[in-house]
């Protein structure tokens, strides 16, 4: 079993619409989660961190974090053409040093 | 802002070369990373620091080696390179905090000839 799972996609979605992408972990006691954005040839970007159960919003993206069901996504409201990229999801294990897994990222199509 | 440098954009060496990828930050960040990122694989762990003179193994560190003289400074070193190692490199920092998120350069994408 992956530690990190995301559905690689591609996610279409119309200009102007709510893009979801989401992202599920084993490891029950991980403590940070992160959202990046990578482009085509570029390297990842942090957008989003998101620590504690409940919604994080930054602009016209939200994170969702339920740990119960240790589940994590992202929403992108009023997408735009821009926004087309792969989003990566990361989780902090526990303890230790700060390890990351990456998921291997959803790439999103936003359709003009 | 983070920022973190990688010496190369693109780089291209031969089979059997040492290859040296050098990577620098400016935020005083205890804790510098490398990955390597393939289609289909994702970001596989290959090194990382803690701090300077440290480092651990990651995920996939055979046919590397890595150094730490200098807190802001992470080489990644191919020892003798071959074509399985052609990829994006991509070097990471992040503070000592575990909660913190880490940080990337532009990447180095390195082709083994």
């Amino acid at each position: 079993q992956k530690e990190v799972e995301q559905n690689s996609g591609p996610l279409s979605v119309p200009e102007g619409a709510i893009a979801s992408l989401n992202c599920t972990y084993s490891d029950r006691v991980s403590q940070s989660f992160f959202w990046y954005r990578q482009y085509s040839g570029k390297s990842p970007e942090l957008i989003m961190s998101i620590y504690s159960n409940g919604d994080k919003e930054d602009g016209r993206f939200t994170a969702q974090l339920n740990k119960a069901s240790q589940y994590v996504s992202l929403l992108i409201r009023d997408s735009q053409p821009s926004d087309s990229a792969t989003y990566l999801c990361a989780v902090n294990h526990s303890g230790g040093y700060q390890k990351v897994t990456f998921g291997t990222g959803t790439k999103l199509q936003v359709i003009p | 802002d983070v920022k973190v440098t990688q010496s190369s954009r693109y780089l291209v060496k031969r089979t059997g070369e040492k290859v040296f990828l050098e990577c620098v930050q400016d935020m005083d960040h205890e804790n510098m990373f490398w990955y390597r990122q393939d289609p289909g694989l994702g970001l596989r762990l290959i090194y990382f620091s803690y701090d300077v003179k440290m480092k651990e193994k990651g995920d996939i560190p055979e046919g590397y080696s890595v150094s730490r003289e200098k807190k802001e400074r992470f080489s990644l070193i191919l020892e003798s390179a071959s074509t399985n190692q052609t990829s994006m490199y991509l070097c990471a920092s992040s503070a000592g905090n575990s909660n913190q998120p880490q940080h990337f350069g532009d990447g180095t994408r390195l082709s083994i000839l």
